[in-house]
């Protein structure tokens, strides 16, 4: 149990055009899912938290209008990486936790994102 | 600030030796911890966690870590150390409250650990 998966697993795009990446939760319902961004040999850094049904919370720093995070359902979460630029190149992974069990995060495989 | 540090950057063991990963942290109340291992190209695999109770937790893989409050750590050990266990670990502590009983984690810079044939 607690699956995680995340689509696409690598995406190459042209600078100035956006990127949908999702999450699902699998086997479970997950009030919240976490949207983080690692760089190479780096911690993972997070970007926002995601609560289903309502607007997602962004830490300091990371620009709302530029990665929108959508909590359409207890399952799923989409990050859309808008108007991309060779610096949001990355690997962006998600993470959702179960809403009957507050203490783990399960992590989905991440997507690699290559912006040209 | 809630915070964990990992002092290592790399760990080098061979195989069949015991091995030891460090976390120490820093938090204010009771703190709430986390491993996870993370193989090239993939998501975040969680080992284990420290809540409350008994000082030596056991994970997932025959690892286990040690809560020691008074030295502020909490180390990832495994007794017999598989070629297969090389891979970054990172330990985490759970922050503040994001609401409908969620917590968000904040983790160490990682160890990479490298077990030698």
């Amino acid at each position: 149990g607690a699956v995680v998966s995340q689509h696409p697993s690598r995406v190459i795009c042209k600078s100035g055009t956006s990127v949908k990446i999702e999450c699902r939760s699998l086997d479970f319902q997950a009030t919240t899912m976490f949207w983080y961004r690692q760089f190479p040999k780096k911690s993972l850094m997070l970007m926002a938290t995601s609560n289903e049904g309502s607007k997602a919370t962004y830490e300091q720093g990371v620009e709302k209008d530029k990665f929108l995070i959508n909590h359409a359902s207890l399952t799923l979460s989409t990050l859309t990486v808008t108007s991309a630029h060779p610096e949001d190149s990355s690997f962006y992974i998600c993470s959702a936790q179960r809403s009957s069990r507050a203490y783990e995060q399960y992590f989905g495989p991440g997507t690699r994102l290559t912006v040209t | 600030a809630q915070s964990v540090a990992q002092p290592e950057d790399q760990v080098n063991v061979a195989e069949g030796n015991p091995l030891t990963v460090k976390c120490t942290y820093s938090v204010s109340g009771n703190p709430y911890l986390f491993w996870y291992v993370q193989y090239p190209n993939r998501g975040l695999q969680f080992l284990l966690k420290y809540i409350t109770g008994d000082n030596l937790v056991k994970g997932s893989y025959g690892f286990e870590a040690e809560f020691n409050k008074s030295q502020t750590s909490f180390h990832l050990k495994k007794p017999s150390a598989l070629v297969s266990d090389s891979a970054l670990y990172f330990c985490a502590v759970r922050v503040s409250y994001s609401g409908a009983g969620s917590y968000q984690l904040t983790f160490g810079k990682g160890t990479k650990l490298s077990v030698i044939p």
